[in-house]
Order: structure tokens, then sequence, then C-alpha cells
């Protein structure tokens, strides 16, 4: 079974929906992260969370919320999604060491009409 | 602020050919860490290496070699006898060190497309 995972895998969905994307990991792993990837930008952090009880912005945090339920699920959510919300979304984990490795889910490709 | 540039979009190679990915970083710390991912056409994210800033010395994994200099901020990605399986995007990234109560944020580059054709 994969370490990280997240669901839905793929969502197609219309402006104005209210949408959750949800991550899932048995790595053991303190830290999460939300991050999503558009064509030629890489990918750039929207929210991360250091504990259960921390939850901080990230590089793009506008038009987006997030929930840390327990230690191994973190989701994301659009409260209004609108088209330019239309790409590829990660979820990661990693430790609590400096410069701990990022293992990264398979992704969400969401897309928003 | 860091920063990490990949400036070859796209690379085209014939299988077995030697091909060499490029990343050049910026960061005003002493302390940091660069990694490599591999996405594949499937989509998932591939941690393929990481390398903190102590330490220059290059690093080879089979047909995956690394060469990290300091003095020109580079962190670049040779396979050597290139194959139609390591067709995909290739994304380098930085983290910094211990000042940024930010964590282990990383900052990725905008990718290296690499196909190989056979």
């Amino acid at each position: 079974d994969a370490d990280v995972t997240q669901t839905p895998r793929n969502r197609i969905t219309k402006t104005g929906k209210r949408i959750m994307l949800e991550c899932s990991q048995t790595k053991g792993h303190d830290r999460m992260y939300w991050y999503r990837q558009d064509p030629g930008l890489g990918l750039r952090l929207i929210y991360y969370s250091f504990d259960v009880k921390d939850i901080n912005k990230g590089e793009i945090s506008d038009g987006y919320s997030v929930s840390r339920q327990a230690q191994a699920k973190f989701s994301l959510s659009l409260e209004s999604a609108i088209p330019n919300q239309t790409a590829l979304y990660f979820c990661a984990t990693s430790d609590i060491g400096l410069g701990d490795t990022q293992y990264f889910g398979p992704g969400t490709r969401l897309t928003v009409l | 602020a860091q920063k990490v540039t990949q400036a070859q979009t796209e690379i085209s190679v014939v299988e077995k050919e030697d091909v060499t990915l490029d990343c050049v970083y910026e960061t005003r710390d002493t302390t940091y860490y660069l990694f490599w991912y591999k996405q594949p056409p499937s989509g998932e994210l591939v941690f393929l290496i990481r390398r903190n800033s102590f330490d220059e010395q290059n690093e080879i994994s089979g047909r995956y070699s690394w060469n990290f200099q300091k003095s020109t901020s580079s962190f670049n990605f040779t396979i050597t006898a290139s194959q139609v399986v390591d067709s995909a995007v290739y994304f380098c990234a930085l983290s910094e060190g211990p000042y940024n109560n930010a964590g282990n944020m990383l900052t990725f580059g905008g990718g290296t497309r690499l196909m190989v054709k056979p």
C-alpha cells in the first residue's frame, strides 16, 4: 500500500462549488504539506502543518483552507472553486528533522469549469 | 529569498545518449538542502536524491549522477546511457536551513521535461 494517499485522484467541478481534497499517510510523519502544480511553474506551497495544532499559510493560500484532523490526515478545501484553481494538487509529508525529505502522494487532478 | 532555476524547459535525446539537466539555486543561508524529484508521465513525484550544503561530494547511483558545486550554486543531474523509461519531468528543489521558521519549505524549479526517443 502507498505511504501517502490522496482522494479523489481526479475531479471535475463547476465554478462556485465547494471541493475537499483529502490526504492520508502511514509514514508516521508529523509534517504535512499541500502543493499545487501548474505547467512551467513547478510546485508551489499552499499550506503546511507541523502537527495537529499547527497550520501555516504557504506561498499561495488565498482561496484555500485546510484541516488537520489527525496526525495522519490533512485536507485541503476550495470554498468556492474558480477556473484558475484548475491544477494538479499534491500532498506531501516529512519528518521533523532539518532538511528531511518530503514524500509525495500520487496527486489529484482538479478541473474547475 | 530562495530561488531555483532550471533553464532547460525541454530536452530531447536519442536512447543511449548521455544527458545533463541543469539546476542553479539562490540562497542566503549557509545551511541548505538540495533535492531532485522525477515526475513520470503517470504523474507521481518520485524522490531521487537529497544533498546538504556541507557535502560537495559527487554522487553516483547506477546510471544517475549528481554534481554539486557551491562555487557556481549548481546541482546538476546527469543520466548516462539514457533509456526511454527515463522520459519524465525532473524537478530540482531547495530547502533552506535552521534559521527559517518555516521548517523544511521546498522551493521548486520549473522542471525540465526529458524526452528519450528510441
